[in-house]
């Protein structure tokens, strides 16, 4: 079965340090991922996305992510946090299915960042 | 990218009732997905709405539930119907973001939060 999986419920770091959000795959064929991000009472905002290409690739807000094709993962990246930061982090995978492109969600985790 | 709005953005239900979301794309866009996202967990799309069809509906959601339409390419409601407390959610709308978008992204709107008492 396709599926997308977050690991992690919650990742704690202190601000100015770097942050890692995990997430793997499970598809076939060529995966296109995506990461969102949602902030209390709001809806969700898309972040970055890799399609083909290089395999790091860079989105808003500072974040970027790497593509690990043998490790199936994706996983969320950020040099230098920001109190900011904190919220809670979805990786999508898409899936072809029914007739349409559809993108299947992971279970989210929530980043805290500490002052 | 495109703008979506959502009305309304919070309401508070009595069981048994029914009520419509709506959502607004500021762009002609082909195809609308509906999400629901209940308390503390993930987005599961309920279906997907293409205009003039009938929308496509996943696992565990069917039309009788869920009502769907989508009278033209910037425009669709969602209805809950006979809503019980266990419909208390986040209803999102999302969409690629204009016609011939191929690269998947989604876009979404602020959401629907709705409590069934």
């Amino acid at each position: 079965a396709q599926s997308v999986a977050q690991p992690e419920d919650q990742v704690n770091v202190a601000e100015g340090n770097p942050l890692t959000v995990k997430c793997t795959y499970s598809v076939s064929g060529n995966p296109y991922l995506f990461w969102y991000v949602q902030y209390p009472n709001r809806g969700l905002q898309f972040l970055l996305k890799y399609i083909t290409g290089d395999n790091l690739v860079k989105g808003s807000y500072g974040f970027e992510a790497e593509f690990n094709k043998s490790q199936t993962s994706f996983h969320l990246k950020k040099p230098s946090a920001l109190v900011s930061d904190s919220a809670l982090y979805f990786c999508a995978v898409r899936v072809f299915s029914g007739g349409y492109n559809k993108l299947i969600f992971g279970a989210g985790t929530r980043l805290a960042v500490h002052p | 990218s495109a703008v979506i709005s959502q009305k309304p953005s919070r309401d508070i239900c009595q069981r048994g009732t029914s009520l419509t979301i709506q959502c607004q794309v500021d762009s002609q866009v082909t195809m609308m997905f509906w999400y629901r996202q209940q308390p503390g967990q993930s987005l599961t799309l309920i279906a997907t709405a293409n205009q003039g069809s009938e929308a496509t509906y996943e696992s565990g959601f069917v039309i009788d539930k869920f009502p769907i339409s989508r009278p033209n390419l910037t425009f669709s409601t969602l209805t809950v119907s006979n809503m019980s407390p266990e419909d208390s959610s986040i209803y999102l709308c999302s969409t690629r973001g204009g016609q011939g978008s191929g690269t998947g992204e989604l876009f979404f709107g602020e959401g629907s939060r709705l409590t069934v008492l």
